[in-house]
């Protein structure tokens, strides 16, 4: 299975503080996602990184990929309130349309 | 939201019913997929409708019935539903394979079987 493991499930910071949540997975992969989920809704993609890039950043976010490891990290930077979601990473294979999702991360920013 | 819509939003059903989900994406995607969301479980893979091929998840029960009718439209059909079924049901589309498979989420039914 290339299914993603997050780490930790739970996290609870103060806003201003940087987040870390963590990926593992099982198998060779074509790229890795992170996606957030605000509760009970959808979920919604934030970055994509694929399996020969070693960093990627956007905005607030930076994720890092080491495949000799085979994990992956998420970091928020200078949280904020509104960051407070769960955070899922999906790893899809070599054309493949398919992506496979781990348990998440909850984050929660306190104000 | 997204681009992606679900109706119902949320849906309350005995176990006798017979009902549909229903989703739309306006994205010019080329392929869909329903996921089952439940409580400290990962998202579960049920279906995946593309231009190629129609994967299912071998462990979804037959009284979840998918339908494609065209690339903008994917429907699942419940039928004598159990109470371990009730989840967020979501539905989700992208471009394909390869780099490009980022997927767009709709917002979810949430589905209570009684």
């Amino acid at each position: 299975s290339q299914q993603g493991e997050e780490d930790p499930q739970a996290l609870s910071i103060q806003e201003g503080e940087n987040a870390t949540m963590n990926c593992s997975y099982k198998t060779s992969i074509n790229n890795l996602q992170w996606y957030r989920q605000n509760s009970g809704r959808g979920l919604v993609h934030l970055i994509l990184i694929r399996s020969n890039e070693r960093e990627k950043h956007s905005g607030r976010l930076r994720v890092t990929l080491d495949t000799s490891k085979k994990s992956s990290s998420l970091l928020i930077t200078a949280s904020r309130a509104a960051d407070t979601a769960s955070y899922f990473c999906a790893t899809a294979g070599a054309g493949s349309y398919q992506l496979t999702f781990g348990k998440g991360t909850k984050l929660s920013v306190i104000p | 939201e997204t681009g992606v819509t679900q109706t119902p939003r949320h849906l309350v059903m005995g176990m006798t019913n017979k009902k549909s989900l229903k989703c739309e994406q306006h994205l010019g995607h080329n392929a869909m997929y329903w996921y089952k969301q439940s409580a400290k479980k990962p998202l579960e893979l049920m279906f995946v409708y593309s231009l190629e091929e129609r994967v299912e998840n071998n462990s979804v029960p037959s009284r979840f019935s998918p339908e494609c009718p065209n690339s903008s439209h994917l429907f699942l059909h419940l039928h004598t539903l159990q109470p371990e079924d009730s989840a967020l049901y979501l539905c989700a589309s992208n471009r394909g394979r390869g780099e490009y498979n980022e997927q767009f989420f709709g917002p979810g039914t949430r589905l209570t079987v009684l």
